[in-house]
């Protein structure tokens, strides 16, 4: 059954820890996405990748870190330098033409 | 600069009673549009997509949304809204040309949909 999956569900961060947000993907698609959702924002972008070893800042890239080893999977590092990390972190892959993001179940990340 | 409005930030509809919510756009070129609609806790689900063509797009669970380039609008209609609808819906719209792709999803800020019994 071809899909994304996220995890952790809930991910509980103390102060000064990285931490890192799993996605994985067996849609076979070329380009991925991390977004990041607060209460009356929408969506926000922060990095995506159109193909693999290759990634590009989004809007609110600072305080984020990400890799792309392989097709599967663009983890999502929330680094130390995020100081406001409490949010609804959602992944997405894009399918070629015609090209449209599908999401992930999202990851709720909490401050400790 | 791209943009998208979703002027409703709530809407209450009862059950069976018909449903528009309003989304417009800014965007220089011919705009990729979506909606999508997303349940407490959940990730978001694609309803409909317009890319060019017809500018009434059906989608999924009975929706459809209608394309109108005069007034950079891509509203989403029900005619007879259920229970199961209560959700929070994003219109977004796809821009970018990196590698001639559309590279990034531009959201709005959502509409909370209630419905009473």
């Amino acid at each position: 059954d071809g899909g994304i999956t996220q995890s952790p569900k809930y991910l509980f961060r103390k102060e000064g820890q990285n931490v890192t947000l799993s996605c994985e993907q067996n849609l076979n698609h070329d380009a991925m996405y991390w977004y990041r959702q607060d209460p009356g924002q929408g969506l926000r972008l922060i990095y995506y990748s159109q193909i693999v070893n290759d990634f590009q800042k989004g809007d609110i890239a600072e305080g984020y870190s990400v890799s792309r080893e392989k097709k599967e999977s663009f983890p999502l590092t929330v680094t130390s330098a995020q100081k406001n990390p409490t949010a609804f972190y959602l992944c997405a892959s894009r399918s070629p033409f015609p090209e449209t993001q599908y999401f992930g179940p999202g990851t709720r990340l909490l401050v400790l | 600069a791209q943009s998208v409005t979703q002027p409703d930030i709530h809407i209450t509809v009862s059950e069976g009673a018909s449903l528009e919510l309003r989304c417009n756009y800014s965007y220089g070129a011919t705009p990729y549009l979506f909606w999508y609609v997303q349940s407490p806790g959940q990730g978001l689900q694609l309803l409909l997509k317009y890319f060019s063509g017809d500018t009434l797009v059906q989608g999924i669970k009975g929706f459809e949304a209608e394309f109108k380039r005069s007034q950079s609008s891509f509203n989403l209609r029900k005619p007879s809204v259920h229970w199961s609808d209560a959700a929070e819906y994003f219109c977004a719209v796809g821009v970018g040309n990196y590698g001639g792709a559309t590279n990034k999803l531009i959201f709005g800020t959502g509409t909370l949909l209630a419905v009473q019994p």
